[in-house]
């Protein structure tokens, strides 16, 4: 009974390239939310997806980040040209459905941008 | 001005002690999630409210939607509870969730 999974589970990128964050979320799930903690900072919602869709994407920066959710295989966050103010630990969460379920966390990615 | 408010932001504790830790939001919430983060940074979510109690083990959540807060309960605190609790909510507008800063735990044995 796997739970959510995350990797890699460490990242080190160089400023420029492009870091791609996988999540599976629990079987049976199709709601998937990507979060972002950076150093001494608290968790900040990035995206909300479910399979094919972005619901929200409201905590997502405007330019260089986008996400998917494809019908078949896992949820991806993609940084573009990564910079050192995007080293931060990256987490998901999925849920069996909407508003009202429980979030299953994932061990979460550390991207490191050298 | 965060939209949610935790207190205290660290607490430590002798072995068995009872412990609070309050949050406070500003808006209207459809959920209210309390998380524990340990030190190697692994979330776990430790309830999920929207009204009342909830108890699971030696852990008690309350919320009072009128006053906007809540409150984690430890009975019994233990070393191992040690963590960072970290109250998180879902705006009743959408999606948007929103976190406190957390409160770091450490409990003496």
């Amino acid at each position: 009974n796997a739970g959510v999974m995350q990797n890699p589970r460490h990242l080190v990128r160089r400023r420029g390239q492009e870091a791609r964050l996988r999540c599976s979320p629990m079987k049976g799930h199709s709601h998937v939310y990507w979060y972002r903690q950076l150093p001494e900072e608290g968790l900040k919602f990035m995206v909300y997806l479910q399979k094919e869709n972005i619901i929200d994407e409201s905590g997502m920066p405007k330019e260089r980040f986008s996400a998917e959710f494809p019908k078949e295989g896992p949820s991806i966050l993609r940084i573009q040209q990564v910079v050192r103010g995007d080293s931060a630990a990256y987490f998901c969460a999925s849920s069996l459905s909407g508003t009202y379920y429980e979030q299953y966390f994932g061990p979460g990615t550390r991207l490191t941008v050298t | 001005k965060n939209e949610v408010e935790q207190s205290p932001q660290n607490l430590t504790a002798q072995e068995g002690e009872f412990i609070t830790i309050n949050c406070s939001y500003s808006v209207g919430i459809s959920a209210l999630h309390w998380l524990q983060q340990h030190p190697g940074g692994g979330i776990v979510s430790l309830f999920m409210l929207s009204s009342g109690k909830k108890k699971h083990g030696r852990l008690i959540a309350t919320i009072n939607i009128q006053e906007k807060h809540s409150s984690l309960h430890i009975t019994a605190s233990h070393p191992r509870d040690s963590a960072v609790y970290i109250c998180a909510v879902r705006e009743n507008t959408g999606n948007q969730f929103y976190f406190g800063t957390g409160t770091s735990l450490t409990v003496i044995p």
